[in-house]
């Protein structure tokens, strides 16, 4: 079945801007759950998106904020963009999500690479 | 600080030996502990996942443990290839909280 797929892959903004980045989960999955990774700080948590409510969320300003859609496909948002968002973006999909008692897989897409300039 | 400390932060092997990454975490309560592998400008694609009963689980020539008394997991890469190398990351969940550690960058030599 089709993996987890992230669009656009790679994008440029320049700074005050907003962002828009995509994330189609692998059928069947109810949860979508999103990162940032950067070379100084690796890893780290945004939000997690189940059956279109939000479960979890990260350390993160206001700025960045999700949605998911009925379909569960899910959408991130960065507004006033600053030059250290720069990152790679990726989603990852699970069947029941990050709940603590959860072993099961996660799935993560190829990212959206943003360059904020 | 970050409560999943990976070690070495990086390393450089000859194709065909082995060697181990390691994985600290204060994560308390614990749930669950991930080894997930990244390559190069790709997602992070999943190893092995472990809950605080075992002791190791092996995939491949992956093998990791956990020990859950004193907080370590280390992953163990037998015989290695060119396509190991890759970032290593370490994930430790606890109750609604899921930490990530740094990663190791690992560079396996013909």
């Amino acid at each position: 079945k089709a993996g987890v797929t992230q669009t656009p892959r790679y994008l440029i903004k320049t700074r005050g801007q907003q962002v828009t980045l995509s994330c189609s989960p692998i059928s069947g999955h109810r949860s979508v759950s999103w990162y940032q990774q950067t070379p100084g700080q690796g890893l780290q948590f945004l939000f997690e998106y189940f059956s279109e409510t939000q479960r979890n969320k990260g350390n993160f300003p206001g700025r960045f904020s999700g949605r998911q859609f009925s379909n569960s496909r899910s959408e991130m948002n960065v507004s006033t963009l600053e030059l250290g968002d720069s990152a790679l973006y990726l989603c990852a999909s699970s069947f029941i999500g990050l709940a603590s008692t959860n072993t099961g897989e996660l799935f993560f897409g190829e990212g959206s690479r943003l360059t904020v300039l | 600080k970050n409560q999943v400390e990976q070690s070495p932060q990086s390393l450089i092997i000859l194709e065909g030996k082995n060697c181990t990454l390691q994985c600290n975490y204060t994560v308390s309560p614990f749930s669950n502990l991930r080894w997930y592998k990244q390559d190069t400008g790709r997602g992070p694609v999943s190893l092995t996942i472990m809950t605080f009963s075992e002791n190791t689980k092996s995939n491949g020539r992956y093998t990791a443990t956990l020990d859950a008394d004193t907080k370590q997991s280390s992953l163990h890469i037998t015989a290695s290839q060119l396509s190991d190398s890759a970032s290593y990351i370490c994930v430790v969940s606890g109750v609604n909280d899921m930490r990530f550690g740094a990663g190791t960058r690992l560079t396996v030599k013909p």
